[in-house]
């Protein structure tokens, strides 16, 4: 079956510019996070929703990022005034979600952002 | 969350059997232990998961000794294709499974 999709999977912008992340979740999956990953270093999670809602923003740098998921599938991470430290591999993972479940999550190829 | 300790890097050859050793020493009555597996250009993507003594599958298995403050993933007959970076990541597993990554240990099978 389809895995999760995230487009586009390479974005080059100029520092200042707005950037939308896309990310198509495994179908039925509740549970949708965004992690950010820069050279050499692990996923640093950004933010979870649980359904249409972000249960938790914690991870989020500042209010540059903001993140939407308004049907409860698809989700759009979207940055602001990109700044060259913005550039990292962000990744989306999605997961059946709820109590009592392995918690697997099972994660996109990622975007690669480039801010120049 | 749990602080995890791993080392930066292992080396290895084909055939071997690789033991990876996570440490967590605060880790807490309702976490689980989980390992991921990640190669270059792509996502994590999940190894094994236990809360104590031994759980294995087709992939690994993951030892975890009663006091839970240490747990070693083993990797059996390692072949080139097993060169990737390994998580170690503790955590409650409940419906807010938010995931904190370390900088894992980069494994390196040689031929």
């Amino acid at each position: 079956g389809a895995g999760v999709s995230q487009t586009p999977s390479n974005k080059v912008t100029e520092k200042g510019k707005y950037v939308e992340l896309r990310c198509d979740p495994i179908s039925g999956h509740t549970a949708l996070y965004w992690y950010r990953q820069s050279l050499g270093q692990g996923p640093e999670f950004l933010i979870y929703f649980q359904g249409t809602g972000a249960a938790d923003d914690s991870g989020l740098p500042n209010d540059r990022f903001f993140a939407v998921r308004p049907e409860g599938s698809v989700s759009t991470l979207k940055i602001q005034r990109t700044e060259r430290g913005d550039s990292a591999v962000y990744l989306c993972a999605s997961s059946y979600g709820g109590q009592g479940t392995r918690g697997e999550l099972f994660f996109g190829e990622g975007s690669r952002l480039t801010v120049l | 969350l749990a602080k995890t300790t791993q080392p930066i890097s292992m080396d290895s050859y084909e055939g071997q059997e690789v033991n990876i050793t996570c440490s967590h020493n605060n880790i807490a009555t309702n976490d689980y232990i989980t390992w991921y597996q990640q190669f270059p250009s792509q996502g994590p993507r999940f190894i094994i998961q236990g809360y104590k003594t031994k759980v294995t599958n087709e992939v690994a298995s993951l030892f975890i000794p009663a006091d839970r403050k240490s747990s070693t993933l083993s990797l059996p007959r390692v072949s080139l294709s097993d060169t990737a970076v390994y998580y170690c990541l503790v955590g409650p597993m409940d419906s807010s499974y938010k995931l904190i990554f370390g900088s894992g240990t980069r494994l390196l099978v040689r031929p």
